[in-house]
């Protein structure tokens, strides 16, 4: 099936500082990717999709300006946590879809396989 | 908007004991449905789908029915292994295609 990467897989940043986590579709187009938030043992939340070429949409409660989105061509989005803080430490996981079908049936998500941040 | 409750875990269960897990969901329309298995160490990935009423998926030996009367898609396996220990996530999709994930069910199966 098709790959999703992300990179790094895990970071350790200090409080206050910017840290950017990528995804990458490495075998075919993804004209959507998602990101999402995972605490220990719970489930994936849903942040933000984000569309090739157009601006990230957010879901209720995660403030736009902190986690910074960019999907600037088919196989990359970027995910910026802005002036990180030790609340900010979780798993992240980006998936990414390649579109709907002719019956309007998504496309599956492949998911990457997480970046675990640490902010001390 | 949807939402989606799984049973909790953690299942314990013996090789080749029958698996059931639990799933039932709230959604306006008719949501695609899936579930995801994520093995350690590894991300999500698809197991199986269903995209409409009394469609059942199937994977792996894992099998999963659309059900519409009573909004579920209770995930089965006749004969479980060791393998098969994991966590398990129901998602329909909602709306717009996103997917609304329960909290996830860790499977752990015993030799």
């Amino acid at each position: 099936g098709a790959v999703v990467s992300q990179h790094p897989s895990w970071v350790i940043c200090k409080s206050g500082t910017s840290v950017k986590i990528e995804c990458r579709s490495l075998d075919f187009q993804a004209t959507t990717m998602f990101w999402y938030r995972q605490f220990p043992k719970q489930s994936l939340m849903l942040m933000a999709t984000s569309n090739e070429g157009s601006k990230a949409t957010y879901e209720q409660g995660v403030e736009k300006d902190k986690f910074l989105i960019n999907h600037a061509s088919l196989t990359l989005s970027t995910l910026t946590v802005t002036s990180a803080h030790p609340e900010d430490s979780s798993f992240y996981i980006c998936s990414a879809r390649g579109g709907v079908d002719t019956s309007g049936s998504p496309y599956e998500q492949y998911f990457g396989p997480g970046t675990r941040l640490t902010v001390t | 908007g949807n939402s989606v409750t799984q049973m909790e875990g953690p299942v314990t269960l013996s090789e080749e004991a029958f698996l059931t897990i639990n799933c039932t969901y709230t959604a306006t329309g008719y949501p695609s449905l899936f579930w995801y298995v994520q093995y350690p160490g590894e991300g999500l990935q698809l197991l199986l789908k269903a995209t409409k009423a009394d469609d059942k998926g199937s994977n792996k030996g894992f099998e999963a029915t659309y059900r519409k009367e009573t909004t579920s898609f209770h995930l089965e396996k006749g004969s479980v292994q060791v393998s098969d220990s994991a966590v398990y996530f129901c998602a329909p999709g909602g709306a717009t295609n996103k997917l609304i994930f329960g909290t996830g069910t860790l499977l752990a199966v015993q030799p």
